[in-house]
């Protein structure tokens, strides 16, 4: 999958616990992306980054913020989970912004 | 693996004929555009980008239509087969952004 791990795979986590998921890759690309999918939305973009210390704002940013301090390495994290926040949490990778994005096998976390 | 076809647009075809999927995207700046194809339980996969510069490209089996007049997208699958089955998304991304943002997406199920 184009050199992109996402850790953990599943993920089971207590309302109110912080969460941290990472993307990471081994295409020196400069885009990351964090994109969550829940059945009738599709995908949702809730955080960028277009080069390191450099991220941005998605669609859906509330609730979750991200870091990245070196390139192959691109962390989401929910502050404090809630139950909205269970979905399907997906990594995508591309070398600019005009150049085809390749995804994760994603992270399905559940919160209860 | 989990279900993102719930609510979704379908489109059913029988095996041999052609498909075509449609998209209405949103930003009239938007200078690049991509189909992907996701399975159950897997990351999007990309099929096939366009720039605005052209209005259609093909693959192999796959053309992608572009009319920026109506901001409308298109994939035509040719000879659609079983392994075509799963759901379509077109993304775009251009302007002042740097975001990549996903359309709903269509649920293609080919029936032998």
């Amino acid at each position: 999958d184009a050199g992109i791990t996402q850790s953990p795979r599943h993920k089971v986590t207590e309302t109110g616990t912080p969460v941290t998921l990472r993307c990471h890759q081994t295409e020196n690309h400069r885009y990351m992306y964090w994109y969550r999918q829940d059945p009738g939305h599709g995908l949702r973009l809730i955080h960028y980054s277009y080069g390191v210390k450099d991220t941005d704002k998605g669609e859906v940013s509330d609730g979750y913020s991200v870091s990245r301090s070196k390139t192959e390495d691109f962390l989401l994290t929910l502050e404090s989970a809630t139950s909205s926040q269970t979905s399907v949490y997906f990594c995508a990778i591309s070398e600019g912004r005009d150049t085809e994005a390749f995804f994760g096998q994603g992270t399905r976390l559940t919160v209860v | 693996g989990e279900s993102v076809g719930l609510h979704l647009p379908t489109l059913s075809v029988q095996e041999g004929d052609n498909s075509i999927i449609n998209c209405a995207y949103s930003n009239s700046a938007s200078d690049y555009f991509i189909w992907y194809k996701q399975e159950s339980g897997k990351g999007p996969q990309f099929i096939i980008d366009i720039r605005s510069n052209m209005d259609k490209r093909q693959g192999q089996r796959v053309t992608v239509l572009l009319n920026k007049t109506v901001k409308h997208l298109s994939l035509q699958i040719a000879a659609t087969q079983p392994g075509d089955s799963a759901v379509y998304f077109c993304a775009e991304t251009g302007g002042a952004t740097n975001k990549l943002i996903f359309g709903t997406g269509t649920l293609l199920a080919v029936q032998p």
